[in-house]
């Protein structure tokens, strides 16, 4: 049973367009929702992450709208450019210092 | 943010041998996760290794195929033993520091 699931799998965006990336989730321990990009040959880096206490957190261009109710968050990446174009994988853990389970991840391409 | 080291960062192995991948983070942490990414897939948690005590193993890894060590806080080992063609995967080690989860840059590791 996969417990964060990940939409699109691919999403081809325009360069100083929006990019929107989805997440939906099952468990209601989950409490710490973080997005990784990750580019070929290298290990995820952290992205942004939230904790179910806000519904929106922005770091630059890159905005995570957390919808409780729902069990939905999403990635959304303002002024897409080229550079961002790698695979983006969502997250989510229980409380404490406990694993990662991960979304399918989500292949972005920006082009111009 | 917490600083992860993995060594080798590449490797290519014969069939039926053992790799040991080392995990050095920049400070002391009580849980070490280790993940194995395969190619073109998203991140599975292989175990998670606590100082001092025997690693608890996910549905599907098994110690004997994956044997790991903890010696203190902040150094971790991954053995990936009697390997097949099928191992060849990232393997990528990760902890949790002030509740945020960093990652390696991961071992890639092909086996022939």
């Amino acid at each position: 049973q996969q417990q964060v699931k990940q939409s699109p799998q691919s999403l081809i965006v325009q360069k100083g367009g929006i990019s929107i990336i989805n997440c939906a989730y099952e468990n209601t321990a989950f409490d710490y929702f973080p997005w990784y990009q990750q580019f070929p040959g290298k290990g995820p880096a952290l992205l942004i992450a939230i904790r179910p206490d806000v519904s929106e957190k922005k770091e630059g261009r890159f905005t995570i709208s957390f919808n409780k109710s729902a069990k939905q968050f999403s990635l959304h990446i303002m002024d897409s450019q080229p550079g961002d174009s790698a695979t983006y994988f969502c997250a989510a853990s229980e409380a404490g210092n406990t694993p990662l389970v991960f979304g399918k991840g989500t292949r972005l391409s920006v082009i111009a | 943010s917490a600083v992860i080291s993995q060594k080798p960062s590449r490797d290519i192995c014969q069939r039926g041998t053992s790799l040991t991948i080392q995990c050095q983070v920049d400070s002391q942490v009580t849980m070490m996760f280790w993940y194995r990414q395969q190619p073109g897939q998203s991140l599975t948690l292989i175990a998670t290794a606590n100082q001092g005590s025997e690693a608890t193993y996910e549905s599907g890894f098994v110690i004997d195929k994956f044997p790991i060590s903890r010696p203190n806080l902040t150094f971790s080992t991954l053995t990936v033993s009697n390997m097949s063609p099928e191992d060849s995967s990232i393997y990528l080690c990760s902890v949790r520091e002030v509740g945020e989860a960093f990652f390696g840059q991961g071992t890639r590791l092909t086996v022939v």
